[in-house]
């Protein structure tokens, strides 16, 4: 199975900050990699698919970047409804799998 | 608009088996996949398994042995019943469209204890 290895788990930031979440993929993954917002009780929302395409409806302060092994979601300047905990999906081959999630806050 | 949405029990009982139902709307399940995902307090997010448009499934061997995906197209659902059930499939279990996974149902918590 392909293990990914998501970092930090943890984030705090201020509003307007650049944030950087990484997941790193055991082997090559091509781009098949889709990156998730989950808030509090509701539906993991749908960021980033394969990579780096910004899925419709979704702010351009979000943006992805990799392939292989090595992925970055990015939020170019934080805003306080960002709060929420986000996770990378690779479906390059089953059994898919998932990152362990990084919670961000606002400092 | 694409909505998914997850009804289960709530609560079953070790060795019992859960049933879940995901109703759609807004698309075809002739025309996409269906995947089944959980988020369990000891392993976190882990795909189960999927239906295809054309109706055959994959399992994750985690769960093979127990897991049944099913749907009826008459009337937009998906089901997931896994039987043998312990403890550790306490989670929230989550349906999910498409090979892309691009919109998922709120999920539903599942409590398995006596």
């Amino acid at each position: 199975d392909i293990q990914m290895t998501q970092s930090p788990s943890f984030l705090s930031a201020s509003v307007g900050d650049r944030v950087t979440i990484n997941c790193k993929a055991s082997q090559n993954i091509n781009r098949y990699l889709n990156w998730y917002q989950q808030k509090l009780g509701e539906a993991p929302k749908l960021l980033i698919y394969n990579a780096n395409s910004l899925q419709t409806g979704i702010p351009s302060r979000f943006s992805g970047s990799g392939s292989g092994t090595d992925f970055t979601l990015t939020i170019s300047s934080l805003q306080p409804e960002d709060v929420a905990t986000y996770f990378c999906l690779q479906h390059n081959s089953w059994p898919f799998t998932f990152g362990s999630g990084t919670k961000l806050e606002i400092k | 608009q694409v909505q998914l949405k997850e009804t289960g029990p709530g609560l079953v009982q070790p060795t019992q088996t859960l049933s879940i139902t995901c109703t759609v709307s807004g698309f075809s399940l002739t025309s996409y996949y269906m995947q089944w995902v959980r988020q369990t307090p000891g392993k976190g997010l882990e795909w189960m398994g999927f239906i295809r448009s054309g109706g055959s499934t994959e399992y994750n061997s985690e769960f093979k042995s127990r897991l049944s995906i099913s749907r009826d197209t008459s009337k937009n659902q998906v089901f997931l019943k896994m039987n043998s059930l312990k403890t550790e499939d306490t989670g929230v279990y989550y349906c999910a469209r498409e090979s892309g996974f691009d919109y998922w149902g709120q999920g539903v918590m599942v409590t398995v204890s006596s």
